[in-house]
């Protein structure tokens, strides 16, 4: 178990460009998840994935920000026509939901595992 | 909306002492709660999960969950230097995201 990795550790980025994050999730962990925090706040949801599919999206993510798992595995977030507004830790996470025999997918969430997250400058 | 309130801080503790960290959820269906420790500069970690109400004890941390008052803590026992960090809530009901407060700041002094 290698944890979850992000990549790049650090981005800076000039106003206008387009940026791409990676995350690749624990191997046996079926959900991945991106979050956004700032200083001083709390990691903020974006998106999440059950395998291959993106179930939730939260209203933080314009139409400037898109996310993928295409496969199931690794993930990325894309983010076009940075605003220094953007400027944030992005932080990925994975999660393990099984299946309960003759309940299907257990109640509870398991918690969540943390990449180092990649920090974006805009200026 | 949903919602997770916690008080910034910084909560002073001198070493030794017990530190108590509180946290509010505004959804009532929420069936997951969490608390995660951070370093500045560093990602969340896990330090304890609770699921049902009552206390929950992992070596100097204890987890405290009333689900009608929607209110969970966390209790940290002998308050080591090494505590000092942001202490996060998080809240989720099943099959939903997790919700994240704006941390506690902890800062326990030698």
């Amino acid at each position: 178990d290698t944890g979850v990795s992000q990549d790049p550790r650090h981005k800076i980025t000039k106003r206008g460009q387009n940026v791409t994050f990676r995350c690749d999730p624990i191997s046996e962990h079926n959900r991945l998840y991106w979050y956004r925090q700032t200083l001083g706040q709390g990691p903020e949801f974006l998106t999440y994935f059950q395998n291959e599919a993106q179930l939730e999206k939260s209203r933080l993510l314009s139409d400037r920000f898109s996310a993928e798992r295409p496969k199931g595995s690794f993930s990325t977030l894309e983010i076009q026509r940075t605003e220094q507004g953007d400027s944030a830790m992005y932080l990925c996470a994975s999660s393990l939901v099984e299946k309960i025999p003759g309940l299907g997918i257990s109640s509870y969430n398991s918690p969540l595992h943390f990449g180092n997250g990649t920090r974006l400058t805009v200026t | 909306q949903k919602e997770v309130e916690q008080n910034s801080g910084p909560l002073s503790v001198p070493e030794g002492a017990i530190a108590s960290l509180n946290c509010t959820y505004s959804d009532r269906g929420s069936q997951s709660f969490f608390w995660y420790r951070q370093y500045s500069g560093k990602s969340p970690e896990l330090i304890m999960s609770i699921y049902s109400n009552g206390d929950k004890e992992d070596g100097r941390f204890t987890a405290q969950l009333n689900k009608a008052s929607q209110y969970v803590s966390l209790l940290i026992r002998d308050s080591q230097p090494s505590d000092s960090a942001t202490y996060l809530c998080a809240v989720n009901q099943a099959g939903t995201a997790l919700i994240f407060g704006k941390g506690t700041t902890l800062s326990v002094s030698s």
